[in-house]
């Protein structure tokens, strides 16, 4: 079941803050949160496993609410170069496909 | 790095006609994906290979598609009859165990005309 993320789009001045937010109905083995710029792969940024983890990643971070059924990705003090969009992944067991959601357009303007 | 690769990098096919995607997965990697992309929407599961065999599909994985792995080195993603709506991104991915990275190709363009 594809997971739900918002907002769809946002937009940042340099040096800002956003967060970015996946949920889902379902009870989740693990989120996966990928970064595709436009006409590349999407990259990966980091993985949750089920545990309520909070992991980061230079100024990005991200949080796992297992009871919530949702994670978070927190981006600090943006830069232009995190502009893209940021997909979450969502497994339901250790044995489910990866699902996405539709993805989180970011802007970053100087 | 260790990368997964794909080719073509871009093809365009008559509509109708059979089209092979070819993917070489990360050498150690035992799990197998193809994902689909249209342009500007989200990146949609196709189906998930292990062992051998099919591990799970989507329901746009029809009859239409196939996958094979056809030596030890190569996955590749069948598609008979293509048709406009097929036009998209597809991505192979693929990842060391269940639960873990998954990481993906740059991808083959493929536009049905």
């Amino acid at each position: 079941q594809q997971p739900v993320q918002s907002p769809q789009a946002v937009i940042l001045r340099e040096g800002e803050d956003a967060v970015i937010n996946c949920s889902s109905s379902k009870a989740l083995y693990s989120v996966h949160w990928y970064r595709q710029k436009h006409g590349e792969a999407p990259v990966f940024l980091m993985i949750l496993l089920k545990g309520g983890e909070q992991k980061g990643h230079d100024k990005i971070s991200a949080s796992f609410n297992e009871k919530k059924q949702q994670s978070s990705l927190y981006l600090t003090a943006s830069q232009l170069s995190y502009s893209g969009t940021y997909f979450c992944g969502t497994e339901d067991s250790g044995n489910t496909p990866l699902v996405f959601g539709k993805g989180t357009r970011l802007s970053v303007i100087a | 790095e260790p990368e997964v690769t794909q080719t073509p990098s871009h093809q365009v096919t008559q509509m109708g006609q059979e089209v092979i995607l070819r993917c070489v997965p990360i050498s150690n990697h035992l799990y197998f994906y193809w994902y689909r992309q249209i342009l500007g929407q989200k990146v949609e599961f196709l189906v998930s290979f292990y062992n051998n065999e099919i591990s799970e599909k989507s329901e746009i994985f029809d009859d239409q598609f196939s996958v094979e792995r056809p030596d030890g080195s190569n996955f590749t993603l069948k598609i008979r009859s293509t048709k406009l709506e097929d036009s998209a991104m597809y991505f192979c991915a693929s990842s060391s165990a269940s639960g873990n990275t998954i990481y993906f190709g740059e991808g083959s363009w493929l536009t049905v005309v």
